[in-house]
């Protein structure tokens, strides 16, 4: 079984500094790992994926997250926040297998202080 | 159509009525996804069409829900029976295939059981 852990439900950082948001998996199989984020009254938007090319993965709005297999981590970074950052972002794992379901974390909301 | 649909958007019922969520995926996309998202969880897995078969629906939580795609279009799930733990924001994605693993989501059904 595949499962997904994201430590913390808030994290709140100043317009302009860094944004670092964790996601560590489990699989028995090679991954597949996405980043999803949600704004509010909005469907889940795919920031990023990581299908087992380069281990550096660089998303839409300035976001990227690296894969780490020895540590079974996905973090999901971006250089300097902005305000319109400010949404709910989901790490989700997939096993490449036949059906290519997802299974979601819990979910991280990011505010930004202006 | 441009993305993914669906329908209502809200719904609000009592306890014990059948309530019918509709899904209108984009329409290249063969393979439809319905998932479960309960208050500050992500997304839980219910069951999935590649066209109309539906190989995998071990995640519906009980025989009180059930998914159709007759035509490999449009998707409905049907909850029977409502109740209060049945409320929740049900989502519906499509992928353009089983292998392909991208999934865009529509906004979701929020469902209250009063």
């Amino acid at each position: 079984a595949q499962s997904v852990t994201q430590l913390g439900s808030h994290v709140s950082v100043s317009e302009g500094a860094l944004v670092l948001l964790r996601c560590n998996y489990s699989s028995s199989v090679p991954p597949y790992l996405f980043w999803y984020v949600q704004y509010p009254n909005q469907g889940l938007q795919l920031l990023l994926k990581y299908t087992s090319a380069a281990t550096l993965v660089k998303g839409i709005n300035g976001f990227e997250a690296e894969f780490k297999k020895s540590e079974t981590s996905f973090h999901l970074t971006k250089p300097s926040a902005h305000m319109s950052d400010a949404a709910e972002y989901f790490c989700a794992v997939s096993d490449a297998g036949a059906n290519s379901k997802l299974t979601f974390g819990k979910g991280i909301t990011l505010s930004v202080r202006p | 159509g441009a993305g993914v649909s669906q329908s209502p958007r809200y719904k609000v019922t009592k306890r014990g009525q059948d309530v019918t969520l509709r899904c209108d995926p984009i329409s290249s996309h063969a393979t439809l996804y319905w998932y479960q998202q309960a208050l500050g969880q992500g997304p839980e897995f219910l069951t999935y069409f590649n066209y109309e078969a539906q190989p995998d629906k071990s995640g519906l939580p009980s025989d009180r829900f059930s998914a159709e795609r007759p035509e490999g279009s449009i998707s409905t799930l049907t909850i029977q029976r409502t109740e209060q733990r049945d409320s929740a924001m049900y989502r519906c994605a499509s992928s353009l295939d089983r292998g392909h693993h991208e999934q865009y989501f529509g906004p979701g059904t929020r469902l209250t059981v009063t």
